[in-house]
């Protein structure tokens, strides 16, 4: 079955320090990826997504994605964490067959002054 | 501005009561979606629609309704039939020009069921 797993529930990092959230799909054709990101109590926002072409994607607020094929996975980083940073974060997947956006279950960070 | 417009923001509601949850959108967005938020469990998609008077049940329709009779609209009815109601309501819409699933977000509807 079409699937999006992050690994991790909850991490935490210093405020500063570089971030890297994992997030792997099912094998197969390849989906379209996205990651988006929700501050509590809010809607999600979309932060980068990818369709093809350059393997490395960037997004806002100094987000960056890099597709892995052979690995299946989509992983999310940042340099430089901000505190503003804390959040939910998002890994979705959209399989032409089927033609719906699959969730991960999120992986929520938090950020240490 | 454009966007997608949820209400109410937070409802209670009693056990046996059903209840509807609003989402208007701007966007001029052909697809509009809802998604269900439980802690740890993602979001999970409840009913969806690509275009006005038609719609398909998600992974999750049991216990819930909608209907499209106007491109800007679609409410969720969450029925008396649901077991567990209590939850996070997350409206989406999609033009589908940005890119087949890139989704737009309203600011979600909390329920809770007393």
């Amino acid at each position: 079955a079409q699937s999006v797993t992050q690994p991790d529930i909850h991490i935490t990092v210093s405020e500063g320090a570089s971030l890297e959230l994992r997030c792997n799909y099912s094998y197969g054709a390849t989906p379209y990826l996205f990651w988006y990101v929700q501050s509590p109590g809010q809607g999600l926002q979309l932060l980068l997504k990818y369709f093809s072409g350059d393997t490395l994607v960037q997004g806002i607020k100094g987000f960056e994605a890099e597709f892995k094929r052979s690995q299946s996975s989509f992983n999310l980083r940042k340099p430089s964490v901000h505190w503003s940073d804390a959040a939910e974060y998002f890994c979705a997947a959209f399989y032409n067959q089927g033609g719906k956006l699959i969730f991960g279950q999120g992986t929520e960070l938090s950020v240490k002054p | 501005d454009g966007g997608i417009t949820q209400s109410p923001k937070y409802l209670f509601r009693k056990e046996g009561q059903n209840v509807t949850l609003s989402c208007e959108q701007n966007l001029n967005h052909d697809a509009m979606y809802w998604y269900r938020q439980d802690p740890g469990q993602g979001l999970r998609l409840i009913y969806y629609s690509q275009i006005v008077n038609d719609f398909q049940k998600g992974d999750i329709a049991e216990g819930y309704s909608v209907s499209r009779e106007k491109k800007e609209s679609f409410p969720l009815t969450v029925t008396s039939a649901q077991k567990n109601p209590t939850a996070f309501y997350l409206c989406a819409s999609s033009s589908g020009t940005g890119g087949p699933g890139e989704l737009f977000f309203g600011e979600g509807s909390r329920l809770t069921v007393l």
